[in-house]
């Protein structure tokens, strides 16, 4: 697509249930970035994929988070047992490659707001 | 460690001039600069990729010292739209991980 679409833009849940994020590059951007931002703070790295691999996943903040890439392109953040400190704005960016003369490009973001 | 901004926050008036600065604990072989509008998503500004580089665009310019791996950004002359947050961000070349500096949120008031 021509940018990065996230889904979805807004979710409401209760404490407990699980949540599932979705995540579409720009057609052609081999890596992917999960941020987490909540409100007021900065970027916490969550997790990197090239292609459909994830390097390192030691940003994500406990178990009950976990991430997917199926065929290069789409990208599932699944947060599971959602609890009141994971409410944040969940934002997803993709650039070319990983290589750092690339730049990314940021999705509008999730917001989930967990009650 | 994510790399450190300073100021955390500034308000300036139209006109004004800022720096932000972006030191790293770690070596830094290249440096973005994003712009986030509040309640909007982090929008690309400039990458300085070589030690002592400095790049310009419009009243906004940033440099690069790769020995002492800082960076930092110049804002002139201010414009109201200049206000948000922005964030220096850097490429762990070990992990591939793309960090993200602490932030400096500018306020421009008219």
């Amino acid at each position: 697509g021509a940018g990065v679409s996230q889904s979805p833009s807004n979710k409401v849940t209760e404490k407990g249930k699980d949540v599932e994020l979705r995540c579409d590059p720009i057609s052609g951007h081999t890596a992917l970035y999960w941020y987490r931002q909540s409100l007021g703070q900065g970027l916490e790295f969550l997790i990197y994929f090239q292609g459909n691999s994830a390097p390192d996943k030691s940003g994500l903040p406990s178990d009950r988070f976990s991430a997917e890439r199926t065929g290069g392109s789409v990208s599932t953040l699944t947060i599971q047992r959602t609890q009141q400190e994971d409410s944040a704005v969940y934002l997803c960016a993709s650039s070319f490659t990983a290589a750092g003369a690339n730049v990314l490009t940021f999705g509008a973001g999730s917001r989930l707001t967990v009650l | 460690q994510q790399p450190v901004q300073s100021p955390q926050a500034v308000i300036l008036r139209e006109g004004e001039d800022a720096v932000i600065n972006c030191s790293s604990s770690k070596a830094l072989y290249s440096v973005h600069w994003y712009r986030q509008k509040h309640g909007e998503a982090p929008v690309f500004l400039m990458i300085l990729l070589k030690g002592g580089e400095q790049k310009g665009h419009e009243k906004i310019s940033a440099s690069f010292n790769e020995k002492k791996q800082q960076s930092s950004l110049y804002l002139t002359a201010s414009q109201l739209s200049y206000s948000g947050t922005y964030f220096c961000g850097a490429l762990d070349s070990g992990t591939y991980k793309y960090i993200f500096g602490t932030g400096t949120r500018l306020k421009v008031l008219a």
